[in-house]
């Protein structure tokens, strides 16, 4: 069975900063990997993926996340953090395509961006 | 347009009642889910569906009824609500490319 740990329940960094949010995996299949973005009283948003294609993952609002499969890690980044990006953030796992497919998500990541 | 709606948005109730919970997207996806997110945040899978067809069920409880009448719409349906069953709902399809698309979520309160 596959699961994440997403270190730390709360990040709080300020405008401008670089924010890291971080994401060990366990897997015993290659896996698919995913962060997700909720904000206030909203579903979950796709922030970026990785399915086996390069490691260094680009995702919208200038997010990025690289996948070390030495670290089993796929740690969440953006080099200036911006008042928006306030959000909860969880990091996904699954092992694959199919009817079976489900994504085994992480505790979230709160981050908070102080002015 | 909504990809992905569920209604409602909020449902307030007593213990022992039974609800539903709607949910319908747009997206020609075969594939749906319901995910049940507590007070901590934590998200956990309940169930899925492909093309009406049960595929998932994560140990939930019987009192949990989930019905796809098509592979448009999937609605969950609580029996004999429990305190414990306060959380956040949230429903989901999934694309081709492993993408999830979700619903804004149905808070349920059970007092």
């Amino acid at each position: 069975a596959q699961s994440v740990t997403q270190l730390g329940s709360h990040v709080s960094v300020s405008e401008g900063a670089l924010v890291l949010l971080r994401c060990n995996y366990s897997s015993s299949v290659p896996p698919y990997l995913f962060w997700y973005v909720q904000y206030p009283n909203q579903g979950l948003q796709l922030l970026l993926k990785y399915t086996s294609a390069a490691t260094l993952v680009k995702g919208i609002n200038g997010f990025e996340a690289e996948f070390k499969k030495s670290e089993t890690s796929f740690h969440l980044t953006k080099p200036s953090a911006h008042m928006s990006d306030a959000a909860e953030y969880f990091c996904a796992v699954s092992d694959s395509g199919g009817s079976n497919y489900k994504l085994t998500f992480g505790k979230g990541t709160l981050l908070t961006v102080n002015p | 347009d909504t990809a992905v709606s569920q209604t409602p948005k909020y449902l307030v109730t007593q213990m022992g009642n039974d609800k539903s919970i709607k949910c319908e997207q747009n997206l020609g996806h075969d594939t749906m889910y319901w995910y049940k997110q507590d007070s901590k945040k934590f998200l956990k899978i309940m169930f899925s569906y492909n093309n009406k067809e049960l595929i998932i069920n994560e140990t939930v409880p019987n009192r949990f009824s989930p019905k796809s009448p098509d592979k448009a719409h999937l609605n969950l349906h609580i029996n004999s609500l429990e305190l414990g069953d306060s959380a956040v709902y949230f429903c989901a399809s999934r694309a081709k490319n492993e993408k999830l698309f979700f619903g804004s979520g149905t808070q349920l309160s059970v007092l």
